[in-house]
This record gives structure tokens, C-alpha cells and sequence, in this order.
């Protein structure tokens, strides 16, 4: 199906491991993100990326590491998961129109990613 | 630095009534876009409608409309005829480029409940 979709939806892990977040889409947006959701919060941006092998930090970067090889995916690793890192994350990406005005247009959201931290 | 206020943590409406979300913004930008997003119990962000803010004319999508005051900076959605599904969690958003950095910054969010 088209569209963004994110994988695993629910994920459980321990303090010290790696974690990775995968996000996909079929839209082939130039833009990809990735946010955190939590409560008192709201979503706080991550990382971002504006194509394949660029990539930039957002607000919260600390503690987590992106790559984008394609276009289409864009996977977050937490690379030792603290509890800290217990969130919802969201996967999200936007196309570049150029010469209209601003760079970003709508972003899509991925269903999200819960991620528990023990 | 931008940022977005969402000054009303909680809200309810009676179904079939009319409710108005707020929304104030910071930026010293002139280019920009607005946004509102729902977000449902099933926490998928779901995009309810935008605004450009070179446009005067407030944007309408179906039940749903916008008060885009620019000068005040303010951005209120107005649900008409509300309906149980639209209770969620509403996030308004803004965008702008910046130095070459272009970052959506989110509210807080208001939960909307519709009581039957």
C-alpha cells in the first residue's frame, strides 16, 4: 500500500541495547523526519533529512543516529536505549517544491512507534 | 526562535455544537505555514488543514475552518457540527525557513472531547 508506514508499531526493550526504528515510504519525498511525542512535550523533532545521504539534527539529537542510503527509507537507531528514550516516535515526510515559497510542504505521519524502555 | 502556544490544555463541546481551538505563534518571519493536526486515541497524526501566510483568505476544509489573524499571530480552527470522532488530541504547527533550516514546530496540544 502507499503511503508511510512505520515498523515495529510496539517495541520493548532493556537500558543498554541497541534499538532501530525503521520508517518507509512510497511517495518518494525528498523530506524525511523523525519526532518524539511525550506528554508536556508535545513532538519534538529528532532528526531530519533533506535526500538520501543528508541529514540533519533537529532539537533532541543526543542518543540517537540516522542514515538514509534511499530515498524511500529512513531508520532511527537508538544506539544504547536509556528510559529516557520511552516515547512515541513518528516518522514523517514532506516534498520539496522549489521556487513556490518555503522549502516544506504538509508532512505525512507514519502511525507511530511506541517504544518502552525497562 | 519560533514557537507555538496552545493556551487551552482541555476542551469539550456537545455533539452537533461549534468549538474553537486557539493557537498563537512567535516568529519574525513572513513566509510561513500553518498547521493543524488531530491526533486520535490511535496516536496516528492526521493533517486537518493549513494555511499560507501569504494568503488572506482563511482556509476551509469541509467542517473545518481557520481564523488566521497574521498580524495578531493567531490561528484558531473552528470544528462546525462536531462529531464523537472528532475528539483527539489537536496540535497546531508551524514552518518557516530560517537561515536554511526548516523546522515544523508543534504546540502542546489541546484534547478535544465531544460528549454525546
Amino acid at each position: 500500500d502507499a503511503g508511510i508506514t512505520q515498523s515495529p508499531r510496539y517495541k520493548i526493550t532493556e537500558t543498554g541495547r541497541q534499538v532501530t526504528l525503521m520508517c518507509h515510504q512510497t511517495w518518494s519525498h525528498s523530506y524525511m523526519f523523525w519526532y518524539r511525542q511525550d506528554l508536556g512535550h508535545g513532538l519534538r523533532l529528532i532528526y531530519y533529512s533533506a535526500a538520501a545521504d543528508i541529514t540533519d539534527k533537529g532539537e533532541v539529537p543526543d542518543g540517537y543516529v540516522v542514515s538514509r542510503s534511499k530515498t524511500e527509507n529512513f531508520p532511527l537507531t537508538l544506539e544504547s536505549a536509556t528510559r529516557s528514550q520511552t516515547s512515541v516516535y513518528f516518522c514523517a515526510s514532506s516534498e520539496s517544491i522549489l521556487g513556490t515559497g518555503p522549502f516544506w510542504e504538509t508532512q505525512y505521519f507514519g502511525p507511530g512507534t511506541r517504544l518502552l524502555v525497562l | 526562535a519560533q514557537t507555538v502556544t496552545q493556551s487551552q490544555p482541555e476542551m469539550s463541546v456537545q455533539e452537533a455544537e461549534t468549538v474553537t481551538l486557539s493557537c498563537t505563534y512567535d516568529t519574525s518571519e513572513n513566509n510561513y505555514y500553518l498547521f493543524w493536526y488531530k491526533q486520535p486515541p490511535s496516536r496516528q497524526m492526521i493533517l486537518v488543514i493549513r494555511q499560507e501566510a501569504y494568503k488572506q483568505q482563511n482556509a476551509t476544509e469541509n467542517r473545518f475552518s481557520v481564523n488566521f489573524q497574521k498580524a495578531a499571530k493567531s490561528f484558531s480552527l473552528k470544528i462546525s457540527d462536531s462529531q464523537l470522532g472528532d475528539t483527539a488530541m489537536y496540535f497546531c504547527a508551524f514552518i518557516s525557513t530560517q537561515g536554511g533550516s526548516e523546522k515544523l514546530v508543534f504546540g502542546k496540544g489541546t484534547k478535544l472531547t465531544v460528549n454525546p
